[in-house]
Protein backbone atom coordinates (compact mmCIF):
# COMPACT_ATOMS: atom_id res chain seq x y z
CA UNK A 1 0.00 0.00 0.00
CA UNK A 2 1.59 3.48 -0.60
CA UNK A 3 1.92 5.77 2.20
CA UNK A 4 3.82 9.68 2.47
CA UNK A 5 5.98 10.65 5.23
CA UNK A 6 6.48 14.22 6.35
CA UNK A 7 9.61 14.34 7.94
CA UNK A 8 8.78 17.63 9.66
CA UNK A 9 6.15 18.56 11.73
CA UNK A 10 6.90 22.02 11.70
CA UNK A 11 9.99 24.38 10.29
CA UNK A 12 10.69 27.67 10.85
CA UNK A 13 12.64 30.15 8.33
CA UNK A 14 13.34 33.62 8.68
CA UNK A 15 11.92 35.98 5.39
CA UNK A 16 14.40 35.61 2.54
CA UNK A 17 15.76 32.92 3.56
CA UNK A 18 15.48 29.35 1.56
CA UNK A 19 12.23 26.83 2.26
CA UNK A 20 12.93 23.17 2.43
CA UNK A 21 9.68 20.44 3.34
CA UNK A 22 10.67 16.92 3.34
CA UNK A 23 8.25 13.89 1.87
CA UNK A 24 9.30 10.77 1.32
CA UNK A 25 6.79 8.06 -0.53
CA UNK A 26 6.03 4.69 -0.53
CA UNK A 27 4.10 3.30 -3.36
CA UNK A 28 4.18 0.08 -5.09
CA UNK A 29 4.40 1.36 -9.03
CA UNK A 30 5.42 4.95 -10.48
CA UNK A 31 3.23 7.35 -8.26
CA UNK A 32 1.93 11.02 -8.69
CA UNK A 33 3.04 13.15 -6.37
CA UNK A 34 1.41 16.55 -5.13
CA UNK A 35 2.00 19.25 -2.62
CA UNK A 36 -0.94 21.22 -1.58
CA UNK A 37 -0.79 24.68 0.42
CA UNK A 38 -3.67 25.31 3.06
CA UNK A 39 -3.65 28.75 4.87
CA UNK A 40 -5.39 29.19 8.03
CA UNK A 41 -9.31 28.86 7.30
CA UNK A 42 -8.45 28.44 3.44
CA UNK A 43 -9.72 25.61 1.61
CA UNK A 44 -6.67 23.45 0.12
CA UNK A 45 -4.97 25.09 -3.02
CA UNK A 46 -2.63 22.45 -5.40
CA UNK A 47 0.94 23.96 -5.43
CA UNK A 48 2.55 21.46 -8.01
CA UNK A 49 1.93 17.98 -9.31
CA UNK A 50 4.46 15.38 -10.69
CA UNK A 51 2.79 12.51 -12.94
CA UNK A 52 6.46 10.46 -14.47
CA UNK A 53 6.99 13.77 -16.89
CA UNK A 54 9.92 15.86 -15.63
CA UNK A 55 11.54 15.09 -12.38
CA UNK A 56 12.20 18.72 -11.13
CA UNK A 57 8.15 19.92 -10.99
CA UNK A 58 7.53 23.98 -10.72
CA UNK A 59 4.73 25.23 -8.94
CA UNK A 60 2.96 28.66 -8.14
CA UNK A 61 4.22 31.10 -6.20
CA UNK A 62 7.93 30.37 -6.65
CA UNK A 63 7.92 26.38 -5.12
CA UNK A 64 9.65 23.71 -7.26
CA UNK A 65 9.82 20.43 -5.92
CA UNK A 66 12.30 17.40 -7.34
CA UNK A 67 11.18 13.38 -7.47
CA UNK A 68 14.14 11.16 -6.74
CA UNK A 69 12.47 7.64 -7.42
CA UNK A 70 16.25 6.41 -5.91
CA UNK A 71 15.65 8.24 -2.62
CA UNK A 72 11.87 7.55 -2.65
CA UNK A 73 11.26 11.49 -1.86
CA UNK A 74 9.38 14.72 -3.20
CA UNK A 75 11.25 17.76 -1.19
CA UNK A 76 9.24 20.94 -1.75
CA UNK A 77 11.58 24.06 -2.25
CA UNK A 78 11.31 27.95 -2.36
CA UNK A 79 14.55 30.06 -3.28
CA UNK A 80 13.35 32.81 -0.51
CA UNK A 81 10.43 32.75 1.89
CA UNK A 82 7.95 35.19 2.14
CA UNK A 83 5.54 36.18 4.86
CA UNK A 84 2.72 34.92 2.76
CA UNK A 85 4.26 31.53 2.80
CA UNK A 86 3.16 30.98 6.11
CA UNK A 87 0.46 28.26 5.98
CA UNK A 88 0.44 24.28 6.29
CA UNK A 89 2.08 22.29 3.84
CA UNK A 90 0.75 18.57 2.82
CA UNK A 91 2.70 16.64 0.72
CA UNK A 92 0.15 13.57 -1.09
CA UNK A 93 0.80 10.62 -3.21
CA UNK A 94 -2.25 9.08 -5.84
CA UNK A 95 -1.18 5.38 -7.03
CA UNK A 96 -3.52 4.81 -10.11
CA UNK A 97 -3.00 1.17 -9.92
CA UNK A 98 -4.52 1.39 -6.55
CA UNK A 99 -7.60 1.90 -5.30
CA UNK A 100 -8.65 3.76 -7.80
CA UNK A 101 -6.13 7.00 -7.80
CA UNK A 102 -6.83 7.71 -3.98
CA UNK A 103 -4.81 10.38 -2.36
CA UNK A 104 -3.01 9.58 0.49
CA UNK A 105 -2.02 12.96 2.74
CA UNK A 106 0.70 13.29 4.85
CA UNK A 107 0.36 14.79 8.32
CA UNK A 108 1.27 17.93 6.96
CA UNK A 109 4.33 20.47 7.94
CA UNK A 110 3.45 23.85 9.38
CA UNK A 111 5.35 26.57 7.73
CA UNK A 112 6.57 29.79 9.85
CA UNK A 113 8.15 32.71 8.15
CA UNK A 114 9.73 35.17 10.84
CA UNK A 115 10.64 38.95 9.82
CA UNK B 1 -9.86 24.53 -12.17
CA UNK B 2 -13.67 24.08 -11.04
CA UNK B 3 -15.12 26.65 -8.51
CA UNK B 4 -16.37 24.39 -5.66
CA UNK B 5 -18.74 26.23 -2.90
CA UNK B 6 -20.01 24.85 0.46
CA UNK B 7 -22.37 25.54 2.64
CA UNK B 8 -22.69 26.22 5.64
CA UNK B 9 -19.00 27.83 5.81
CA UNK B 10 -19.52 26.75 9.62
CA UNK B 11 -21.59 25.78 12.12
CA UNK B 12 -22.05 25.11 15.63
CA UNK B 13 -24.32 22.38 16.54
CA UNK B 14 -25.50 20.19 19.51
CA UNK B 15 -24.94 16.80 20.20
CA UNK B 16 -27.31 14.79 18.62
CA UNK B 17 -28.62 16.80 15.92
CA UNK B 18 -27.66 16.26 12.17
CA UNK B 19 -26.28 18.47 10.03
CA UNK B 20 -26.14 18.79 6.16
CA UNK B 21 -23.43 19.86 4.12
CA UNK B 22 -23.80 21.12 0.91
CA UNK B 23 -21.18 20.83 -2.12
CA UNK B 24 -21.84 23.09 -5.02
CA UNK B 25 -19.78 23.13 -9.10
CA UNK B 26 -19.45 25.74 -11.32
CA UNK B 27 -19.66 22.74 -13.87
CA UNK B 28 -19.54 18.87 -14.26
CA UNK B 29 -17.29 16.50 -12.81
CA UNK B 30 -17.40 12.80 -12.70
CA UNK B 31 -15.40 12.59 -9.34
CA UNK B 32 -16.65 14.33 -6.18
CA UNK B 33 -15.42 13.31 -2.77
CA UNK B 34 -15.73 13.94 0.97
CA UNK B 35 -12.85 14.05 3.62
CA UNK B 36 -12.26 14.93 7.08
CA UNK B 37 -10.05 17.19 8.68
CA UNK B 38 -9.85 16.72 12.51
CA UNK B 39 -8.15 19.77 14.59
CA UNK B 40 -4.69 19.64 14.24
CA UNK B 41 -4.73 16.71 12.02
CA UNK B 42 -4.67 15.83 8.37
CA UNK B 43 -6.80 14.83 5.86
CA UNK B 44 -9.05 11.49 5.98
CA UNK B 45 -11.23 10.65 2.61
CA UNK B 46 -14.76 9.67 3.94
CA UNK B 47 -16.26 8.53 0.87
CA UNK B 48 -16.59 8.86 -2.77
CA UNK B 49 -19.79 10.21 -3.46
CA UNK B 50 -21.32 8.37 -6.83
CA UNK B 51 -24.01 9.82 -8.93
CA UNK B 52 -27.14 8.07 -9.19
CA UNK B 53 -25.53 5.11 -7.07
CA UNK B 54 -24.76 4.44 -2.87
CA UNK B 55 -21.08 5.94 -2.29
CA UNK B 56 -18.68 4.14 -1.55
CA UNK B 57 -17.01 4.68 1.78
CA UNK B 58 -13.72 3.85 3.47
CA UNK B 59 -12.78 1.96 6.26
CA UNK B 60 -14.17 3.82 9.77
CA UNK B 61 -17.37 5.61 8.02
CA UNK B 62 -20.63 3.92 7.81
CA UNK B 63 -23.78 5.43 5.96
CA UNK B 64 -25.55 5.82 8.88
CA UNK B 65 -23.33 7.88 10.41
CA UNK B 66 -22.68 10.11 7.18
CA UNK B 67 -25.20 9.63 4.53
CA UNK B 68 -24.59 10.98 0.86
CA UNK B 69 -26.12 11.88 -2.06
CA UNK B 70 -25.13 13.01 -5.39
CA UNK B 71 -28.31 13.84 -7.32
CA UNK B 72 -26.74 14.98 -10.27
CA UNK B 73 -22.74 15.71 -12.03
CA UNK B 74 -22.20 19.33 -9.69
CA UNK B 75 -23.52 18.51 -6.69
CA UNK B 76 -23.21 16.89 -3.59
CA UNK B 77 -24.54 16.60 -0.15
CA UNK B 78 -22.98 15.06 2.78
CA UNK B 79 -25.03 14.94 6.33
CA UNK B 80 -23.42 14.05 9.91
CA UNK B 81 -25.59 12.19 11.92
CA UNK B 82 -26.18 11.86 15.78
CA UNK B 83 -23.16 14.23 16.30
CA UNK B 84 -21.27 14.14 19.17
CA UNK B 85 -18.17 16.50 19.79
CA UNK B 86 -15.57 13.69 18.62
CA UNK B 87 -17.37 15.26 15.00
CA UNK B 88 -16.14 18.37 15.06
CA UNK B 89 -13.67 19.06 12.73
CA UNK B 90 -13.64 20.41 9.15
CA UNK B 91 -15.68 18.64 6.50
CA UNK B 92 -13.97 19.67 2.53
CA UNK B 93 -15.33 17.96 -0.72
CA UNK B 94 -13.15 17.71 -3.93
CA UNK B 95 -13.86 17.25 -7.12
CA UNK B 96 -11.33 14.79 -9.16
CA UNK B 97 -10.19 14.41 -12.67
CA UNK B 98 -8.87 11.27 -14.48
CA UNK B 99 -5.19 12.71 -16.22
CA UNK B 100 -4.40 9.96 -17.86
CA UNK B 101 -3.04 7.42 -15.36
CA UNK B 102 -3.77 9.86 -12.53
CA UNK B 103 -6.16 11.81 -10.39
CA UNK B 104 -5.86 15.56 -10.04
CA UNK B 105 -8.09 16.78 -6.99
CA UNK B 106 -9.26 20.68 -6.43
CA UNK B 107 -10.54 21.41 -3.00
CA UNK B 108 -13.73 23.10 -2.26
CA UNK B 109 -13.23 25.77 0.71
CA UNK B 110 -14.59 23.67 3.92
CA UNK B 111 -16.94 23.50 6.58
CA UNK B 112 -16.02 23.99 9.65
CA UNK B 113 -18.28 22.06 12.30
CA UNK B 114 -18.64 22.61 16.37
CA UNK B 115 -20.40 20.37 18.36
CA UNK B 116 -21.09 21.07 21.89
Amino acid sequence: AQSVTQLDSHVSVSEGTPVLLRCNYSSSYSPSLFWYVQHPNKGLQLLLKYTSAATLVKGINGFEAEFKKSETSFHLTKPSAHMSDAAEYFCVVSDPYNQGGKLIFGQGTELSVKP
Amino acid sequence: SAVISQKPSRDICQRGTSLTIQCQVDSQVTMMFWYRQQPGQSLTLIATANQGSEATYESGFVIDKFPISRPNLTFSTLTVSNMSPEDSSIYLCSVGRLLGTYNEQFFGPGTRLTVL
